[in-house]
């Protein structure tokens, strides 16, 4: 029943390490983003996908690469792994884009851990 | 660059009070203004959406207003209850890039 689902909920692992989180939607919608959120709270964007197209790349290191293999999944894939990169990791969905903008679906969230 | 501001960053309330949240950006150019709550340790759950022509939306209890102009959308919360409490984000859509405030965080007292 899940709209948007992450997983795993927790990541925790060792600097240097690479390692992935993947978000699936079943709702149907064509966009979906991903966002971190750090430890003061304050939720970034970091990509956007719209129908498997990358829209939106913020100014994220590109040691994390996204990838949608199809319009209901974007994964997201970290290399080198480094302390600042701990954090709450959110995959979110909206029906679209467009110049009226559409209601934003999130998931529950990945908290990464890097010791 | 848009920049989005929450005030204030903490309300604690006792049981039974209207409140009003603040969110405020620099950037007018804007699709759409959405509010979120967020639980300790959850995503973020969608409250209200205002289109950059509405002036207001109203679900339940909660109503959220937007003067794009001065940059500013508020959130009222009618009759607060212990439920309420958790963290309130808006965050305004940018031509599909979307920026977040810091947060509000409610506590309502029983």
């Amino acid at each position: 029943d899940t709209a948007v689902s992450q997983t795993p909920k927790y990541l925790v692992t060792q600097m240097g390490n690479d390692k992935s989180i993947k978000c699936e939607q079943n709702l149907g919608h064509d966009t979906m983003y991903w966002y971190k959120q750090d430890s003061k709270k304050f939720l970034k964007i970091m990509f956007s996908y719209n129908n498997k197209e990358l829209i939106i790349n913020e100014t994220v290191p590109n040691r994390f690469s996204p990838k949608s293999p199809d319009k209901a999944h974007l994964n997201l894939h970290i290399n080198s792994l480094e302390l600042g990169d701990s954090a709450v990791y959110f995959c979110a969905s909206s029906p679209s884009l467009g110049d009226t903008g559409y209601e934003q679906y999130f998931g529950p969230g990945t908290r990464l851990t890097v010791t | 660059k848009q920049e989005v501001t929450q005030i204030p960053a903490a309300l604690s309330v006792p049981e039974g009070e209207n409140l009003v949240l603040n969110c405020s950006f620099t950037d007018s150019a804007i699709y759409n203004l959405q509010w979120f709550r967020q639980d300790p340790g959850k995503g973020l759950t969608s409250l209200l959406l205002i289109q950059s022509s509405q002036r207001e939306q109203t679900s339940g209890r909660l109503n959220a207003s937007l003067d794009k102009s001065s940059g500013r959308s508020t959130l009222y919360i009618a009759a607060s209850q212990p439920g309420d409490s958790a963290t309130y984000l808006c965050a305004v859509d940018n031509f599909n890039k979307f920026y977040f405030g810091s947060g509000t965080k409610l506590n309502v007292k029983p």
